[in-house]
């Protein structure tokens, strides 16, 4: 079975520290997303990739998120510096698209990070 | 994207039926209704989406009204496994792929 795969699993940091996530999206899928999950949020999406590039991060504090996709195997989302409010479980899923439709109308997630500053 | 409706939560017991609602009364004509669910400490999973029939996969059936205002996720025999938080999500075609999640219910599966 093809998975997404995030890495760390858990994360403690202290406040300020960076905090870096990564994910491995299933292989041949063009389009990942970066969610985040809190209690009182619920399911936020935090930005999305296609083939590579940004297509939307309106949903990512500016001054300390950032994602990026160096490679097609590879996404990563940083905070910097990190602040408690940021604690949350980080999920990343992919799938994939074709000519603006989903070719596949489902996205795979990952197991989520659980990251955690004090 | 439009909005959905769903109860906080339900409760069924094993090998039971499991009929979870969904409201959608402002659906568009090109709105597709996905169903995902969450697993306790998992991430989020596809289980089944439609458009205007009733569709069954594996998992479940989507029964969706004639007006398209409301759908219905079944679950035909319940088992302690599907406990989990289950989403009913509105997708346009060709609109963004994105997922809005919104509270979602929260099945609980007695013994």
């Amino acid at each position: 079975d093809a998975r997404v795969t995030q890495t760390p699993r858990h994360k403690v940091t202290e406040m300020g520290q960076e905090v870096t996530m990564r994910c491995q999206p299933i292989l041949g899928h063009n389009t990942v997303f970066w969610y985040r999950q809190t209690m009182m949020q619920g399911l936020e999406l935090l930005a999305y990739f296609r083939n590579r590039a940004p297509l939307d991060d309106s949903g990512m504090p500016k001054d300390r998120f950032s994602a990026e996709m160096p490679d097609a195997t590879l996404a990563t989302l940083k905070i910097q510096p990190s602040e408690p409010r940021d604690s949350a479980v980080y999920f990343c899923a992919s799938g994939l698209v074709n000519g603006g439709r989903a070719v596949k109308e489902t996205q795979y997630f990952g197991p989520g990070t659980r990251l955690l500053v004090l | 994207d439009a909005k959905t409706t769903q109860p906080n939560s339900m409760e069924s017991n094993e090998e039971e039926p499991v009929h979870l609602p969904c409201n959608h009364s402002t659906i568009s004509g090109t709105d597709y209704i996905h169903w995902y669910r969450q697993l306790p400490s998992q991430g989020p999973e596809y289980v089944i989406h439609g458009l205007t029939s009733n569709v069954n996969n594996r998992m479940a059936s989507l029964a969706i009204a004639e007006d398209r205002k409301s759908s219905t996720l079944i679950l035909h025999r319940a088992t302690l496994r599907d406990a989990a938080v289950y989403y009913c999500i509105l997708r346009s075609q060709g609109g963004s792929e994105k997922l809005v999640f919104g509270k979602g219910t929260k099945l609980t599966v007695n013994p």
